[in-house]
């Protein structure tokens, strides 16, 4: 079974300009989970997607990202305009999605290394 | 706010012995805890996970135990293996914070020398 799949892998842009990322979850899951890690620290979630719905995105900076699921599958995420800080990894996960289940497990993509010069 | 914190940032272990990580956390509310491992250029891959009404779970050679009170759990590894050597998060959710909103720590490395 194929797991989350993100492309690009890597992504180095000049500041200001804009960038997008792309995840494709594992079949059947629900639920898509877009987490930034920066350099010695662990994921934080930006945010969570049930289905086609956004429903916690309060960790999302609004003014540079946005996120979309059409479709309640595949998943881009935008910065625009990219920022020196916004150098990370920014991991896709996803999983089965029994609602209000804290046990339901996340898997994770590999990750899009971005660097931003 | 750290929330979930793995205050060892490396541990370098004999191949054949006993891996012990730590991980300590804040939130009294977290009702699960996770496991998940990290080789360099993947995603993390989960290990092993323990719900908090139980204070011990067992998989092949992992081990996580739970510390309700201290608010405290570890990851035992027996017998440890070269192929263990990887970056390990500790993590945690609770059902007042969403459905399945993960609280990471910073991870620690270990090494298993062979």
């Amino acid at each position: 079974e194929a797991g989350v799949v993100q492309s690009p892998r890597y992504k180095i842009i000049e500041k200001k300009q804009p960038v997008a990322f792309w995840c494709n979850p594992i079949s059947g899951h629900n639920t898509l989970y877009w987490y930034l890690q920066n350099l010695g620290q662990g994921p934080e979630l930006l945010i969570r997607y049930e289905n086609e719905e956004a429903v916690d995105d309060s960790q999302l900076p609004k003014d540079r990202f946005s996120a979309e699921r059409l479709k309640g599958v595949d998943s881009t995420l935008k910065i625009q305009p990219a920022e020196l800080g916004d150098s990370a990894v920014y991991l896709c996960a996803s999983s089965f999605g029994a609602s209000g289940a804290s046990t339901d497990t996340q898997y994770f993509g590999p990750g899009t290394r971005l660097t931003v010069l | 706010d750290q929330q979930v914190k793995q205050n060892s940032p490396s541990l370098s272990v004999q191949e054949g012995r006993i891996s012990i990580l730590n991980c300590d956390y804040t939130n009294s509310m977290f009702d699960y805890f996770l496991w998940y491992k990290k080789y360099p250029a993947e995603g993390p891959t989960f290990l092993i996970s323990i719900s908090s009404i139980k204070d011990k779970n067992e998989d092949g050679r992992f081990t996580v135990f739970l510390n309700k009170s201290a608010k405290h759990l570890s990851l035992h590894i027996v017998p440890s293996q070269p192929g263990d050597s990887a970056v390990y998060f500790c993590a945690a959710s609770a059902k007042q914070t969403g459905a399945n909103n993960l609280f990471f720590g910073t991870g620690t490395r270990l090494t298993v020398i062979p």
